[in-house]
């Protein structure tokens, strides 16, 4: 079936201006993350959906950053008020969570590249 | 912060060579996962070993954990330059199943 996608593949913005990335998750897929990666870095968690609960946003790294879930699927990430230092790919990935203990498994989307100029 | 942390940061090896990379991390964990990324873009699940494994086998991959020095490792055996790309591992633990990245091991196969 199909996979993880995101829109867009890549965003230049200026300076100041708000973005919003999409991602959309496998069909069926209660759990959903959003993570930062920095240019030759490791992945940085941003945010958690799980279901109907409260979201995890540990992650977070301002108050100008926010994420919707809308119908337990789709889901979009703001970024306002862009910051030369918010430049990276922000990967998007979900994961089947069941009562066994498998699906531990995270699958990742192709990723959204993020210019700010 | 970053709990896992791969070793070495880049390796360079011959096609038919075999790879070796570590991992290691800090808190306990209830699984620990090995991802691979091809430039830059999204990560690929390559294979899942449980606190209480010791060690676990898919295909040319071989994986090891040592839960008394929280440490993992991945193998790769008779590496192919399409082997190349960048490997993460992974911690996972915890209620919201949130996994820790290291900063990954940048893995160059040449033919």
């Amino acid at each position: 079936g199909a996979g993880v996608s995101q829109s867009p593949s890549n965003k230049v913005t200026e300076k100041g201006k708000d973005v919003e990335l999409r991602c959309d998750p496998i069909s069926g897929h209660t759990a959903l993350y959003w993570y930062r990666q920095s240019l030759g870095q490791g992945l940085e968690f941003l945010i958690y959906f799980q279901g109907n609960s409260a979201p995890d946003k540990s992650g977070l790294p301002s108050d100008r950053f926010s994420a919707e879930r809308t119908g337990g699927s789709v889901s979009t990430l703001t970024i306002q008020r862009t910051q030369q230092e918010d430049s990276a790919v922000y990967l998007c990935a979900s994961r089947h969570i069941s009562g066994t203990s498998g699906g531990e498994t995270q699958y990742f989307g192709p990723g959204t590249r993020l210019l700010v100029l | 912060s970053q709990q896992g942390e791969e070793d070495p940061q880049a390796l360079s090896i011959q096609e038919g060579e075999n790879a070796t990379m570590n991992c290691s991390y800090k808190t306990s964990i209830n699984n620990l996962q090995w991802y691979r990324q091809n430039s830059g873009r999204g990560l690929v699940h390559l294979i899942l070993i449980r606190s209480n494994e010791r060690e676990k086998h898919s295909g040319r991959l071989r994986v090891t954990l040592d839960t008394s020095k929280k440490s993992s490792s991945l193998l790769i055996t008779a590496s192919r330059a399409a082997d190349t790309a960048s490997y993460f591992c992974a911690s996972g633990g915890g209620s919201n199943y949130k996994l820790t990245f290291g900063k990954g091991t940048l893995l160059t196969v040449n033919p």
